[in-house]
């Protein structure tokens, strides 16, 4: 299965500011998922990242709040833009491994005050 | 109605005891059903697929009924360390993976 590198792990950002939270997978994959999950919370898709092309965004999330980049098949990143409070959560990206589910990465807590 | 639904729990459960978790989900044309395990402050890894058929991995059972559109894990003789949160997911267009909000289970000496 893939193996994800994930970073940063946790972070406590100031309202307004961006965060950009990045992952490196050790194979190459089509696509990568980006999800928040709130505690006690189940993970919300907010994105699929395409290489190439734009990504594709979930109802309720919009390009200019999370802008997301997949420069090449290995690497993507999500950008979690003018933050408030209410984006506290934790952040995973994740890709699939054939037919047998998906491998996340380890996460990005954000706290955002 | 929410795509993906499973029983929040908490189920606290002493060793040795048998637990079952149900999920149940509500698109028809869903293709492919995992179990995953969440341990606190970490993230979600793949417990195992569920088959039409049911699998079994030693002392976890899957499950799944397509007509009533749910997917059950079994656990038999609980251990400590099968304490966590169990998430449920449903792909349902190969690349769209829809997961429950999961059940939390506590395994007690």
């Amino acid at each position: 299965s893939a193996v994800i590198s994930q970073k940063p792990s946790r972070d406590i950002c100031q309202r307004g500011t961006s965060l950009t939270i990045q992952c490196q997978v050790d194979s190459q994959v089509t696509m990568m998922f980006w999800y928040r999950q709130q505690p006690g919370q189940s993970l919300t898709l907010i994105a699929t990242a395409n290489q190439g092309s734009e990504a594709t965004y979930e109802s309720g999330f919009v390009i200019d709040k999370f802008p997301i980049s997949r420069p090449n098949l290995t690497f993507s990143t999500l950008t979690v833009s003018n933050m408030s409070p209410e984006d506290s959560s934790i952040y995973l990206c994740s890709v699939q491994v054939s037919a047998y589910g998906y491998t996340f990465g380890s996460g990005t807590r954000l706290t955002v005050v | 109605r929410k795509e993906v639904e499973q029983d929040p729990g908490p189920f606290n459960v002493p060793e040795g005891a048998t637990v079952a978790f149900n999920c149940t989900y509500s698109n028809s044309a869903s293709q492919s059903f995992f179990w995953y395990r969440q341990d606190c402050r970490k993230e979600p890894k793949l417990l195992m697929s569920v088959y039409s058929s049911g699998n079994e991995d030693g002392r976890f059972t899957a499950q799944l009924n397509r007509a009533s559109q749910y997917i059950s894990l079994l656990i038999r003789d609980s251990k400590l360390s099968d304490s966590a949160t169990y998430l449920c997911a449903v792909n349902e267009n190969n690349n769209d993976m829809r997961f429950g909000a999961g059940t939390r289970l506590t395994v007690k000496p």
